[in-house]
């Protein structure tokens, strides 16, 4: 079945310590997004990726970076420089429909700062 | 001014009662809208796209107006499964298609 798949479900960082989020998707999106939720929050954006070997700042990129070195690999890094990481990460792929989009979810990464 | 604006709530309503959420974009060449549903600690899921004509599924029911800028979702005969928050999202055109998500409106059915 076709499908996006995040890993791992949860995450634990210490301090300091860069970590990275998988998603893959084999849907054959062109587009990739990750966003961050917080809780009792809405999604925020923090890196797309429209083709592989590109990829645009979101609205919260700083503390994050990305590669798209494949079009079913989106792998996102969260840098001892983010000084709050705890969170929910999503990640999405994005298919034409009809005359617009709609986004297709992996089940989210949950990472705590230990 | 943000992109997309959901009022948070949370809308408690009574099993049966009929509920409506707006949310309002502010970039007048927004493509395609959507609702979706996220359940607490899940990731969202697509509830139903947002056409100018209407769209209308079971006891749902979105809409668009362009002049105004804003997406509706009417949900009617409120059942308590219905409890989650609705994500209004908006995509843009342009050299990157940007989806866009409102931040949720909270909605809790009560028995």
């Amino acid at each position: 079945d076709g499908g996006i798949t995040q890993s791992p479900k949860y995450l634990f960082r210490k301090e300091g310590q860069n970590v990275t989020l998988s998603c893959e998707q084999n849907l054959n999106h062109d587009a990739m997004y990750w966003y961050r939720q917080d809780p009792g929050q809405g999604l925020r954006l923090i890196y797309y990726s429209q083709i592989v070997n590109d990829f645009q700042k979101g609205d919260i990129a700083e503390g994050y970076s990305v590669s798209r070195e494949k079009k079913e690999s989106f792998p996102l890094t969260v840098t001892s420089a983010q000084k709050n990481p705890t969170a929910f990460y999503l990640c999405a792929s994005v298919q034409r429909r009809g005359l617009g989009t709609e986004a297709f979810f992996g089940q989210g990464t949950r990472l705590t700062v230990v | 001014r943000k992109e997309v604006e959901q009022d948070p709530g949370p809308f408690n309503v009574p099993e049966g009662a009929t509920v409506a959420f707006n949310c309002t974009y502010s970039n007048s060449a927004s493509q395609s809208f959507f609702w979706y549903r996220q359940d607490c600690r899940k990731e969202p899921k697509l509830l139903m796209s947002v056409y100018s004509s209407g769209n209308e599924d079971g006891r749902f029911t979105a809409q668009l107006n362009r002049a105004s800028q804003y997406i509706s979702l009417l949900i009617r005969d409120s059942k308590l499964s219905d409890s989650a928050t609705y994500l209004c999202v908006v995509t843009s055109s342009g050299g990157y298609q940007k989806v866009t998500f409102g931040t949720g409106t909270k909605l809790q059915v009560i028995p």
